[in-house]
């Protein structure tokens, strides 16, 4: 079984400071991980992906990720956050062995940059 | 708009109804997938569509819930004689040729059971 956890249900950070979305997750095999956005009113929107390699990864809006394989983490963050980033932010993981396309969403947590 | 089309976008239906929710993916991908969402949860995976192949169902898929895609294009998703525990946002999204790749949402359907 496959399952993703997003300890925090809100992260409030003051605009222009770092900011830090925790995920750890749980496979039986090797991950591959994804964070998605929604902003009010839209669908989810990809921001970036860990399929393997490099355990940085960059992503859309000046956002990036850290693949943590001791931890089971894949924290996404941000250097200088802006009031712009404000949205419901999912962590998501697949499993890589299996064949299987099914991929498990955490609850989501809330952004909120304050001006 | 070359997205991901969902439609309706609002369904208020009255228990024990049959509804249909119609799902537009982008044209080029060939991986299609349906997810619900209730509030406070991130989306739980219901079923997808390799073309018009359906290869993977939740066990959330109770017998009332059947979805199909029959070219390999647009997909249906019918929930037959509704539950209140139906209510939730269905969403729909799309990718190409395996999820590991991007997958694009569209903008849901909320279904409201009374």
């Amino acid at each position: 079984a496959q399952s993703v956890a997003q300890p925090e249900d809100q992260v409030n950070v003051a605009e222009g400071n770092p900011l830090t979305v925790k995920c750890t997750y749980s496979v039986s095999g090797n991950p591959y991980l994804f964070w998605y956005v929604q902003y009010p009113n839209r669908g989810l929107q990809f921001l970036l992906k860990y399929i393997t390699g490099d355990n940085l990864v960059k992503g859309s809006y000046g956002f990036e990720a850290e693949f943590n394989k001791s931890q089971t983490s894949f924290h996404l963050k941000k250097p200088s956050a802006l009031v712009s980033d404000s949205a419901l932010y999912f962590c998501a993981v697949r499993d890589a062995s299996g064949g299987y396309q099914k991929v498990t969403f955490g609850t989501g947590t809330k952004l909120q940059v304050i001006p | 708009d070359t997205g991901v089309s969902q439609d309706p976008r609002h369904k208020i239906t009255k228990r024990g109804q049959n509804v249909t929710f119609r799902c537009d993916p982008i044209s080029e991908h060939n991986r299609l997938y349906w997810y619900r969402q209730t509030l406070g949860q991130g989306p739980e995976f219901l079923t997808y569509f390799q073309n018009e192949a359906q290869l993977e169902k939740s066990r959330l898929l109770s017998d009332r819930f059947s979805a199909e895609r029959p070219k390999g294009s647009f997909s249906t998703l019918e929930i037959q004689r509704t539950e209140q525990g139906d209510s939730a946002m269905y969403l729909c999204a799309s990718s190409f040729r395996d999820s590991i790749n991007e997958q694009f949402f569209g903008p849901g359907t909320r279904l409201t059971v009374l």
